[in-house]
């Protein structure tokens, strides 16, 4: 099983709202990713966790906060957005011990902030 | 600072002809991947590309690299209409980042297949 499932599919949100964006996978993988993704443009990271632990923080707003509450579980946590958070997110996991670094990504939740 | 950098961007292809898109990265790495991206939906993994010369083919897809050059080229066979998407390439920072490593992404090349 190579699935990572993300909800949900679509999230439009007030500036005053709080949402949770879940992922989940069930491959083992002990790295988990959340990025953001515009139209037209690459996915741009926000953060990794590696075994649970918060490994990487690519200076993302504190409006966005992620949680990893087990191995195969991430969340991240929406309060006091923008409307240009306005985006794809992807949720992505990959193995972390050795060489093999292929990341899988989920199918995105996209977001719309009103 | 690792770059990485697509070209062309925006490609527009008639059916059955051939091309070529290119990835060159900026400094040194031996690991390069490939990813779809359909409008709308998610990345798909197309091709993983670990060493010096690694040769990988899928289809009408092709995805070579030379660590040496810093280039992979992903080289498309006799297009066909279902081709039509963005293709990203992307690089792993170096062995030496630890748990900071993560990949760069180039700009992605955007795809036409025209009939």
């Amino acid at each position: 099983d190579t699935e990572v499932t993300q909800t949900p599919k679509h999230l439009v949100m007030g500036m005053t709202n709080k949402k949770s964006l879940k992922c989940e996978q069930h491959m083992g993988h002990r790295a988990m990713y959340w990025y953001k993704q515009k139209a037209k443009k690459p996915p741009e990271l926000m953060f990794v966790y590696s075994y649970e632990k918060l490994s990487i923080n690519e200076s993302v707003p504190s409006r966005f906060s992620p949680e990893c509450p087990n191995s195969s579980l991430l969340n991240l946590h929406l309060h006091a957005l923008q409307p240009e958070d306005s985006a794809l997110y992807l949720c992505a996991s990959s193995q972390v011990v050795g060489t093999y670094y292929e990341q899988y990504f989920g199918p995105g939740t996209r977001l719309t902030v009103t | 600072e690792l770059k990485v950098e697509q070209n062309p961007l925006f490609l527009s292809m008639q059916e059955g002809k051939n091309y070529t898109i290119y990835c060159n990265y900026s400094t040194t790495s031996d690991r390069l991947y490939w990813y779809r991206q359909d409008p709308g939906k998610s990345l798909e993994s197309l091709f993983v590309l670990l060493s010096n010369g690694a040769v990988k083919q899928e289809g009408r897809l092709m995805a070579s690299l030379d660590t040496k050059a810093r280039l992979s080229t992903l080289h498309i066979t006799a297009a066909v209409h279902d081709l039509s998407a963005t293709y990203f390439c992307a690089v792993d920072m170096l062995p030496n980042a630890g748990n900071n490593r993560k990949l760069i992404w180039g700009l992605g090349t955007s795809l036409a297949v025209n009939p």
